[in-house]
C-alpha cells in the first residue's frame, strides 16, 4: 500500500474553472501536510501547509485537512494556463524527524 | 531564483567514473537535503544535514557519499555508479523550527542535476 496516494491524472480543466487536487496518506500519525507545484523540467516549490483540520485559504488556493478520513485536498480557484504543472503532495510524522514522504503527484492541464 | 543554487545542471558519467555534485544555499539556513527524483516514483530522501552533522542516512548505497563542510555547502560524491542511478538529483534546505511545534519547516529546492550513467 503506497503511504501517500494521488491521481496521476492528467487533470484537464478549463480556464477559470476550479481544480480539485485530492491526496490520501496511511500514516495517521502524520501531522503536517503540504502541497508543492513542480513545473515541468523545474523543481519543487511550496505551495501552501496545513495541520489543523478544516480549511486553510491562501490567495486562488485553498487546502482542505480531513484527519479522520486521512485526507488532504487542494482547491484552485479561477485556474490559469500557468497554473499547470504537477502538484506533490508531502506528509510529515514528527517521529520521522525532517523526513517528509511523498506522493507521486498530479499533473493539471488548465486549458485556454 | 530560488537561493539554492546547483552544479552541474547536466551531468553525463560512465560507471567507473567518480563525480561530485555541489549545492549552495545562499538563505541562511540550517539543514540540507539531498533529494533523487525518478520517473513514475515518488521523491527518495537520501541525506539529511542539520547543522553540518548528518541526521538522517535513508539505506542509500555506499556509493553515494555526502559531505556538508559547512552550512551553506553540500556535496554528494558519486562513484561506481549504475544505469539505475540515473534521475534528477534536488538539493534543498529548510530552516529548522522550534521543537515541540507543527513541522511546517519549508523546504527550498534548487533547479536540480540530471544525471545519466551510461
Amino acid at each position: 500500500q503506497k503511504e501517500v496516494e494521488q491521481n496521476s491524472g492528467p487533470l484537464s480543466v478549463p480556464e477559470g474553472a476550479i481544480a480539485s487536487l485530492n491526496c490520501t496518506y496511511s500514516d495517521r500519525g502524520s501531522q503536517s501536510f503540504f502541497w508543492y507545484r513542480q513545473y515541468s523540467g523545474k523543481s519543487p516549490e511550496l505551495i501552501m501547509f496545513i495541520y489543523s483540520n478544516g480549511d486553510k485559504e491562501d490567495g486562488r488556493f485553498t487546502a482542505q485537512l480531513n484527519k479522520a478520513s486521512q485526507y488532504v485536498s487542494l482547491l484552485i480557484r479561477d485556474s490559469q494556463p500557468s497554473d499547470s504543472a504537477t502538484y506533490l503532495c508531502a506528509v510529515h510524522n514528527a517521529g520521522n524527524n525532517r523526513k517528509l514522504i511523498w506522493g507521486l503527484g498530479t499533473s493539471l492541464a488548465v486549458n485556454p | 531564483e530560488t537561493g539554492v543554487t546547483q552544479t552541474p545542471r547536466h551531468l553525463v558519467m560512465g560507471m567507473t567514473n567518480k563525480k561530485s555534485l555541489k549545492c549552495e544555499q545562499h538563505l541562511g539556513h540550517n539543514a540540507m537535503y539531498w533529494y533523487k527524483q525518478s520517473a513514475k516514483k515518488p521523491l527518495e530522501l537520501m541525506f539529511v544535514y542539520s547543522l553540518e552533522e548528518r541526521v538522517e542516512n535513508n539505506s542509500v548505497p555506499s556509493r553515494f557519499s555526502p559531505e556538508c563542510p559547512n552550512s551553506s555547502h553540500l556535496f554528494l560524491h558519486l562513484h561506481t555508479l549504475q544505469p539505475e542511478d540515473s534521475a534528477l538529483y534536488l538539493c534543498a534546505s529548510s530552516q529548522d523550527g522550534l521543537a515541540g511545534g507543527p513541522f511546517v519547516n519549508e523546504q527550498f529546492f534548487g533547479p536540480g542535476t540530471r544525471l545519466t550513467v551510461l
